[in-house]
């Protein structure tokens, strides 16, 4: 069945970086735009960023511009988070969530993973 | 940047009962809209997308309306399982792709 499996999270001091993966399996993983979505304690969801299907294009909300880079690799079915200069409120649960609609279609984000957590604390 | 403003923060309806959550847009995002439910401890499950097409496996008892800046989710009859919090999300001018603030619908 479709799958998503975030890994990577965890405590790191403020100013320090850390890199999030999400294993896809159960679909196409190359015909599909891919995201980062998060969710700071006691918050709603924030859209973080998008890679396109085939990997040339990245966009990102203005608060991770410029510190987080989206990646994927479509030989290991993986897509990927670089997350540098970190900052405590960046601390939050992050989903990597399917683009519904095959190439730059969008109708939602039809699959999501469970999540994997990221405290940034000194 | 698209402002995406829900209402009521929380609903409090009981079993068996309609609900009616309401999302409105800082300007004109055609139908393009996404509902989303999510429970806490659990992974945001899409419910409606183009304001009112319901996503694969979702019980008839959720609907969407709305075009333009005005947008409706319904739920017909509450369920148990349908307490929890539900998200809009917009995507006719994006990035950045922008959600709803949440309202959290609970038991009366």
């Amino acid at each position: 069945q479709v799958q998503l499996v975030e890994s990577g999270g965890g405590v790191v001091r403020p100013g320090r970086s850390l890199r999030l993966s999400c294993a896809v399996s159960g679909f196409s993983f190359s015909l599909y735009g891919m995201h980062w979505v998060r969710q700071a304690p006691g918050k709603g969801l924030e859209w973080v960023a998008i890679i396109s299907y085939d990997g040339n294009n990245q966009d990102y909300a203005d608060s991770v511009k410029g510190r987080f880079t989206i990646s994927r690799d479509s030989s290991k079915n993986t897509l990927y988070l670089q997350m540098n200069s970190l900052r405590p409120d960046d601390t939050g649960v992050y989903y990597c969530a399917k683009q519904g609609g095959s190439g730059f279609s969008y109708y939602g984000l039809d699959v999501w993973g469970q999540g994997t957590t990221v405290t940034v604390s000194s | 940047e698209i402002v995406m403003t829900q209402s009521p923060a929380t609903l409090s309806v009981s079993p068996g009962e309609r609900a009616t959550l309401s999302c409105r847009a800082s300007q004109s995002i055609s139908s393009n809209l996404a509902w989303y439910q999510h429970k806490p401890g659990q992974t945001p499950r899409l419910l409606i997308y183009s304001a009112s097409t319901r996503a694969a496996g979702v019980p008839a008892r959720f609907s969407g309306s709305g075009s333009g800046t005005e947008f409706t989710l319904t739920i017909s009859s509450l369920q148990s399982e349908d307490f929890a919090l539900y998200y809009c999300q917009q995507y006719n001018n994006w990035p950045p792709l922008t959600f709803g603030g949440g309202t959290k619908v609970e038991i009366k």
